[in-house]
């Protein structure tokens, strides 16, 4: 099941802040998340995984509510560099010992000056 | 640049051809992972590879074949081809095969099916 990210769109000015949620429907091992600018390649941003682990850099941080299966990727003081769209990748039971993610229709974030 | 190379960039064919997208991973990472991305489906998962075997399968359709060879290259060969198949098709790599992974993704490959 593909996880529901909210919202779907947000436009922020420059040192504005914001919150994109991520949402499964089934437990989470772990959320991944992007970031993918227009006609390039998504960039991982981190990872958090069940336990409370997470694995990630810059000034963007995030949470893993393992009960209530959400993430929420938080951006504070937003650059014009953070435009883009942003996906979480769930990983839920797979089974066999493979996993694989499970991407959001993504949101789509601009900062404008 | 991720360090994770795609060929071609571009693709235009007919429907009903067959095609072949490649992918080399960066250097060191065993697992290799498909997707596919159109506008109203966002990043879809295929299929996975680590060190030459299959590992998990995700939405990929019967018409679309994939394997990893021993130099860990891969190919996604895609068949029988539909307008509906018209995408950006991305490869990433990651070092091993576990959720704590992160993944590293090619430029992509743009198909467009006339």
């Amino acid at each position: 099941q593909q996880p529901v990210q909210s919202p779907q769109a947000v436009i922020l000015r420059e040192g504005e802040d914001a919150v994109i949620n991520c949402s499964s429907s089934k437990a989470l091992y772990s959320v991944h998340w992007y970031r993918q600018k227009h006609g390039e390649a998504p960039v991982f941003l981190m990872i958090l995984l069940k336990g409370g682990e997470q694995k990630g850099h810059e000034k963007i941080s995030a949470s893993f509510n393992e009960k209530k299966q959400q993430s929420s990727l938080y951006l504070t003081a937003s650059q014009l560099s953070y435009s883009g769209t942003y996906f979480c990748g769930t990983e839920g039971e797979s089974g066999a010992g493979s996993y694989q993610l499970t991407f959001g229709k993504g949101t789509k974030l601009s900062v404008i000056p | 640049d991720s360090g994770v190379t795609q060929t071609p960039k571009h693709l235009i064919t007919a429907t009903g051809q067959r095609v072949t997208l490649r992918c080399s991973p960066r250097s060191g990472d065993l697992s290799v992972y498909w997707y596919q991305q159109s506008l109203d489906q966002g990043l879809q998962f295929l299929i996975q590879y680590y060190n030459g075997e299959e590992r998990a399968k995700g939405n990929i359709l019967e018409r679309f074949s994939a394997q990893q060879f021993p130099d860990l290259h891969s190919e996604l060969n895609l068949s029988s081809l539909e307008l509906g198949d018209s995408a950006l098709y991305f490869c990433a790599s990651s070092v091993g095969d576990t959720e704590d992974n992160e993944q590293f993704f090619g430029p992509g490959t743009r198909l467009t099916v006339l």
